[in-house]
């Protein structure tokens, strides 16, 4: 089965840049027909999507972030990364890497890390 | 932007039918899906493409999607399937998540 592995500093300081990195094993992430995301949850709260991408480079974000995001692909180390610029306390979520199946019209998420927690905090 | 809306919680007698709705603008429309999340663990998929379960998801889950509301059905709840569920949609290139609903068996 496809694994998804988050990797980063669990804690960064207000106003500068929250870094991760999703490793995919079991799977490559060259495979046709899907995209690879970033969900995160803030503590007691619900699920934010914060954006996707093929292994073309091709992105997606969530509008009301898309300011701050950049999500890119490595093909060869097999990975997907997450940058979010200016951080501030809102941004303290567990962050989770994800796998989005994209039949037409028809998006969702098979796999999922374990997830990683961020704090931003001085 | 779209919207999806989940009532904050339903609660749900052992051996019950749990249902539980997510509503949207046309959401009929669209395909919805399903996740469910334990408490220090990541959200799994339960229903995908309206009314689709992947492998090893128990036959009591179901899910319909009909107008403006999408509903996720569990016949003869069991006590571990306490959990949050969240309903999901892409809309204009963006993916859309609802609220959550916890749902608690007692």
């Amino acid at each position: 089965h496809l694994q998804l592995q988050e990797s980063g500093p669990g804690l960064v300081k207000p106003s500068e840049t929250l870094s991760l990195t999703c490793t995919v094993s079991r799977g490559s992430i060259s495979s046709t027909g899907f995209f690879w995301g970033w969900i995160r949850q803030p503590p007691g709260k619900g699920l934010e999507w914060i954006g996707s991408i093929h292994y073309t480079g091709s992105t997606y974000y969530n509008p009301s972030l898309k300011s701050r995001v950049t999500i890119s692909v490595d093909t060869s180390k097999n990975q997907f990364s997450l940058q979010l610029s200016s951080v501030t306390a809102a941004d303290t979520a567990v962050y989770y890497c994800a796998r989005l199946n994209i039949p037409p019209g028809n998006y969702y998420f098979d796999y999922w890390g374990q997830g990683t927690l961020v704090t931003a905090s001085s | 932007s779209y919207e999806l809306t989940q009532p904050p919680s339903v609660s749900v007698s052992p051996r019950q039918t749990a249902s539980i709705t997510c509503s949207g603008d046309k959401l009929g429309d669209k395909f919805a899906c399903w996740y469910q999340q334990k408490p220090g663990q990541s959200p799994v998929l339960v229903i995908y493409q309206d009314n689709k379960r992947p492998s090893g998801i128990p036959e009591r889950f179901s899910g319909s999607n009909s107008g403006n509301t999408a509903t996720l059905t569990i016949s003869g709840t069991q006590t571990m399937d306490e959990a949050d569920y969240y309903c999901q949609a892409w809309d204009s290139s963006t993916v859309v998540f609802g609220g959550g609903t916890k749902l608690t068996v007692l």
